[in-house]
């Protein structure tokens, strides 16, 4: 099956500093979503890119659609301890659009110290 | 208040012994969805459902069951769970634009 290559796979930053983390796959995406998992929930929607070039923002949160449609990029900027989780890419299965079948990366462990 | 639900949130059994996992969802979302997470390896899909009646294999089927008699609820069905099993199980509502997921399962299978 596809294969979504996260990296890093931890981060550990100081509060105030921004982050970067991006996804790479072996095949075409037409898709691309963030998601954002804290301790002991099942993970959350960031932001979902659906056009190639794409650049999209919700807060202090942006995340790009590369325009390979083979990579996707998340920063944040200016974190806060509240960031504190693990971030997970995710796209549909076989360069669809079928929300149903997805694969996610591997995540990112993201840990903001004070 | 929209969301998916979960039971039980935590399960010991032991190797063998059959057991079923919950998952219902109030949204008359049509698709639904079960994944286990382990360390390193990110969420993977077992199996998918696009209706009632109609489901899938995700990318790890082997070991698991699935059934979708009714929209709002898809049952995760270990038949012969072995350690192997042991994860962390969530569901997972779908609608166009997004995946609902339930607070997950614990399950340890000794």
């Amino acid at each position: 099956g596809q294969q979504l290559n996260q990296s890093p796979q931890s981060m550990f930053i100081q509060e105030g500093e921004d982050v970067s983390m991006n996804c790479t796959s072996s095949s075409i995406f037409n898709t691309w979503l963030w998601y954002k998992q804290e301790p002991g929930e099942g993970p959350v929607l960031l932001i979902a890119l659906y056009k190639a070039g794409e650049l999209t923002s919700n807060g202090r949160l942006t995340a790009q659609f590369g325009i390979t449609r083979k990579d996707s990029f998340l920063n944040i900027s200016a974190s806060i301890p509240s960031d504190v989780g693990i971030y997970f890419c995710a796209g549909p299965n076989a360069g669809g659009t079928s929300y149903g079948k997805l694969t996610f990366g591997q995540g990112t462990i993201l840990t903001v110290h004070p | 208040e929209a969301q998916v639900t979960q039971n039980p949130r935590y399960l010991i059994t032991v190797t063998g012994k059959k057991l079923t996992v919950t998952c219902s969802q109030n949204m008359n979302h049509e698709y639904m969805s079960w994944y286990r997470q382990d360390p390193g390896l990110g969420l993977r899909q077992i199996y998918y459902s696009m209706n009632v009646e109609v489901t899938d294999k995700g990318d790890v089927p082997e070991g698991y069951k699935v059934s979708r008699k009714e929209k709002r609820n898809f049952p995760l069905i270990l038949e012969s769970p072995s350690p192997n099993q042991t994860s962390l199980y969530f569901c997972a509502s779908v609608t166009s634009g997004e995946q609902f997921f339930g607070p997950g399962t614990r399950l340890t299978v000794l």
